[in-house]
């Protein structure tokens, strides 16, 4: 079976602030991927980024960043310099078996960025 | 190129009565998948449907049902309504298996 865990519920923290947001799966496949989405009060899953459980580089995106580590099964990701609009839900999902179609998603984290 | 659409945007509806929600792809894509977010249980696996075939089902009664059309659009069905149907529905679409899925902006269904 398949699980993710978004252990931290709610954030909140002060804009230009760094804030982390940790995920961690469990999953017997060895091929798998890895996502994060974002979740404005609109209702839209945003994507975000993905991995696959090859690929283990870090990933920097302006001033969102991904940690890929399999020994601790995590795949957190950071903010830095928080925004007002980067205030939202924030869903951890795996996918595995080679097709992505069915995502099981953590519970997520909602983030409240403070001005 | 046009996202993932779905229509309606919010329904509200009295148990026992059905509904019939649909989803429109981004061009191209072949597969769309639907799942239920709800406060309790989050974001829940329905369906999926890939060339008008359901190939994959989530752990959800038989009232839940779904198909897809020739031209990629889904639809999925909920029949005799009951409370716990409320939820947003979200529709997903993606080009391949290998390939991210790309949701819609989701339908809010009120059962009173």
């Amino acid at each position: 079976a398949q699980k993710v865990t978004q252990a931290q519920t709610e954030i909140s923290v002060v804009e230009k602030e760094d804030v982390t947001l940790d995920c961690v799966y469990e999953t017997r496949d060895t091929t798998y991927y890895l996502f994060w989405y974002k979740q404005p009060p609109s209702g839209e899953l945003v994507f975000l980024i993905r991995r696959n459980s090859f690929d283990e580089q870090n990933e920097i995106s302006g001033r969102y960043s991904w940690n890929f580590q399999k020994s601790t099964s995590s795949f957190n990701f950071t903010i830095t310099a928080s925004q007002v609009v980067d205030s939202a839900v924030y869903f951890c999902a795996l996918s595995s078996g080679g097709s992505n179609y069915k995502l099981t998603f953590g519970k997520g984290t909602l983030l409240t960025v403070n001005p | 190129k046009a996202g993932v659409t779905q229509t309606p945007r919010y329904l509200i509806k009295t148990r026992g009565q059905q509904v019939t929600l649909s989803c429109s792809p981004i061009s191209g894509h072949r597969s769309v998948s639907w799942y239920q977010q709800t406060p309790g249980q989050g974001l829940q696996f329905l369906f999926e449907y890939f060339s008008e075939t359901q190939r994959n089902k989530g752990n959800f009664p038989g009232r839940f049902s779904g198909r897809q059309f020739s031209n990629s659009r889904s639809e999925m069905n909920v029949s005799t309504l009951e409370l716990g149907d409320s939820a947003l529905y979200l529709c997903a679409s993606s080009g391949g298996d290998q390939e991210t899925q790309y949701f819609g902006p989701g339908t809010r269904l009120l059962v009173l």
